[in-house]
């Protein structure tokens, strides 16, 4: 079964640091683009941040520029977003997704709450 | 930075046909991505490439893209149809979504 599954969130204070990770299954990971999109609570969709196959390619949304970085480990089937600097505004549910012809595939998600 | 125009909310009769739009400027110039979210649960893609529908999408979903807007078509919607559709697109290296819209299903 293909399969994303986020891990990592939780309850962080502002300006500290979380880490989080989306572990992949099911098909080859090496073969695919990945993404971050948050969804802050009763809000809206909002792309974060985007990594090619070989890590070669990284984009970011301006709201976290030079504050989170993408990065993934193809032997481990991982991809991972490093948020430091934490904002209020940064609290939603944080999910990776897949691309194929599109955002394919979808983890469940993994909620990131900053407050202190 | 581009900017993607969703409707709120939209209504629709079961088992009459719903559309939902997605305005921006020159949307037809580009490839438009639409995905379901229901309450509690990841988004799923429903069509992608203005017009594709992905394996298991049903029939009933369908896509166009013209000028300055996309729409997303649901025919003979169901009570399950019910859920927030957004409209999605690349503008260079961003990623941008459309606000989405809520659909329900009278």
């Amino acid at each position: 079964e293909v399969q994303l599954v986020e891990s990592g969130g939780g309850l962080v204070q502002p300006g500290r640091s979380l880490r989080l990770s989306c572990a992949a299954s099911g098909f080859t990971f090496s073969d695919y683009s990945m993404n971050w999109v948050r969804q802050a609570p009763g809000k809206g969709l909002e792309w974060v941040s985007y990594i090619g196959s070989s890590s070669s390619t990284i984009y970011y949304a301006d709201s976290v520029k030079g504050r989170f970085t993408i990065s993934r480990d193809n032997a481990k089937n991982s991809l991972y977003l490093q948020m430091n600097s934490l904002r209020d505004e940064d609290t939603a549910v944080y999910y990776c997704a897949r691309q194929g012809v599109a955002f394919d595939i979808w983890g469940q998600g993994t909620m990131v709450t900053v407050s202190s | 930075s581009y900017e993607l125009t969703q409707s709120l909310s939209v209504s629709v009769a079961l088992g009459q046909t719903a559309r939902i739009t997605c305005g921006g400027n020159n949307i037809g110039s580009k490839n438009v991505y639409w995905y379901q979210q229901k309450p509690g649960q990841a988004p799923v893609l429903v069509i992608y490439r203005d017009t594709k529908r992905p394996s298991g999408i049903p029939e009933r979903f369908s896509g166009s893209n013209s000028g300055n807007t996309a729409t997303l078509t649901i025919s003979r919607a169901q009570a399950g149809d019910e859920a927030d559709y957004y409209c999605q697109v690349w503008d260079s290296s961003t990623v941008v979504f459309g606000g989405g819209t809520k659909l329900t299903v009278l």
